[in-house]
């Protein structure tokens, strides 16, 4: 089955400055790449996904990079903000809306 | 955006005894869900998947006899913990699929604690 790694497990950046996250999988035959935010004991939310045809994606602040070659994506987030702080999880999966298989996770600490 | 419920949100239950958890897409007929346990401070586990009028397919590891996965009809989806343990608490949480046609969508629930003791 896909095993996705993720790192790092804790990240603390200040207020303004760019956090990345980093995530690698093992099954080539995955197509698709979504994160997750996560607030603690609450349902994920989506907050950006990738196809494997394209290379990167952008949306304002957020951005995800794939590397299929590599198999390796990762997400980045510029000019951070407290309330970016959450637990992020990277997952990959053989196609939208199939089952999904996530990463370690990422507990990311902005600090005012 | 669509809408997927779990009930309960949370559960305490005596060690040994069952509990059902119920995923529902309320807006949208999901012939498929999926099912996730979370650890504290861990990732989101995927269990088993659950397919409307047939048998749910479960990851390896899982014990199919253990979380028992009802989907009687396109809206509901039930997750029975069976003789529970309190190793068995966790956070667990369902995720279903919008119909075909375009492009499908991936919902969650809200996720349902369960507590042994």
């Amino acid at each position: 089955g896909e095993n996705v790694e993720q790192h790092p497990s804790t990240l603390s950046v200040q207020e303004g400055d760019s956090a990345v996250i980093k995530c690698t999988y093992s099954d080539s035959a995955s197509n698709y790449f979504p994160w997750y935010k996560q607030e603690l004991g609450k349902r994920p939310q989506l907050i950006i996904d990738i196809r494997s045809n394209v290379g990167e994606k952008k949306d304002q602040r957020i951005a995800v990079t794939l590397n299929k070659t590599a198999k390796h994506f990762s997400l980045h987030i510029t000019e951070t903000q407290p309330e970016d702080s959450a637990v992020y999880f990277c997952a990959a999966s053989l196609y939208v809306g199939n089952q999904f298989y996530f990463g370690t996770g990422t507990s990311l600490t902005v600090i005012p | 955006g669509a809408v997927v419920s779990q009930h309960p949100s949370w559960v305490i239950c005596k060690s040994g005894t069952s509990v059902k958890i119920e995923c529902r897409s309320l807006d949208f007929q999901a012939t498929t869900m999926f099912w996730y346990r979370q650890f504290p401070k861990q990732s989101l586990m995927l269990m088993a998947t659950s397919n409307e009028g047939s048998k749910a397919t479960y990851e390896q590891g899982v014990e199919k006899d253990k979380f028992l996965i009802n989907h009687a009809s396109l809206t509901l989806s039930t997750l029975t913990v069976t003789s529970a343990h309190p190793e068995d608490s966790s956070f667990y949480i369902c995720s279903a699929r919008t119909p075909g046609g375009g492009g499908n969508t991936i919902y969650f629930g809200e996720g349902s604690w369960l507590t042994v003791v």
